[in-house]
């Protein structure tokens, strides 16, 4: 089956503690991003990468890092989580070679206390 | 100014109607705009996707371009109850860098 998955879809952790949440596809997809989804602020770009080893910043890049070193995965790092980055999280992939159209993972709500 | 605007309703509308849903963007140079759906708690989805000026019909959904005024609609006929969701509006105006708006709710009476 087409997906993308995530992991874990809920993480409940303490200021500071870094953490790392997973992402993969197996579409074979070139471009894959994350976003966080805030009641009232909609879907906010974190990260994004058109290709291995290839990533740039969405909206929101402050207080995260990102990796793809291979084509399937792209994980999100936070290094020192803090409570405003209490939220929920998508991973999307997308075809690419100018197909934007994104497939979204099932979500990782994230709790930082 | 937001990047992407969208009225964040709810839009209510009876079973068997038109639901039109609008959304407004900024950057003049965008060349995608996307619709998705998300039914709460879930994960969005795609409905629609459009490149050009003009209309784009998929079944009961037709997605409306003008670039010129920098807006993209959303039209649901024979709107069901089903179709009750969050309609969030995306636009990609470089790369693959994404903006979406904050979405519009709609609910579908029975």
């Amino acid at each position: 089956e087409a997906q993308v998955t995530q992991n874990p879809r809920y993480l409940i952790t303490v200021t500071g503690k870094k953490l790392t949440v997973t992402c993969s596809q197996n579409m074979n997809h070139e471009y894959m991003s994350w976003y966080r989804q805030d009641p009232g602020l909609g879907l906010r770009q974190i990260y994004y990468s058109m290709n291995v080893e290839v990533t740039d910043k969405g909206d929101v890049p402050e207080g995260y890092k990102v990796s793809r070193k291979e084509k399937r995965n792209f994980p999100l790092i936070l290094e020192s989580p803090s409570p405003n980055q209490t939220s929920l999280y998508f991973c999307a992939s997308s075809l690419g070679t100018g197909t934007y159209e994104q497939y979204f993972g099932p979500g990782t709500r994230l709790t930082v206390t | 100014q937001k990047e992407v605007e969208q009225n964040s309703g709810p839009l209510s509308v009876p079973e068997g109607a038109i639901a039109s849903l609008n959304c407004t963007y900024s950057d003049r140079g965008s060349q995608s705009f996307f619709w998705y759906r998300q039914y709460s708690g879930k994960s969005p989805e795609l409905i629609m996707s459009i490149y050009s000026n003009g209309d784009k019909e998929d079944g009961r959904f037709t997605a409306q371009l003008n670039k010129a005024s920098q807006y993209v609609s959303l039209l649901i006929r024979d709107s069901q109850p089903s179709d009750s969701a969050t309609y969030l509006c995306a636009v990609t105006p470089v790369g693959f860098k994404t903006i979406f708006g904050a979405g519009t709710r709609l609910f579908v009476k029975a």
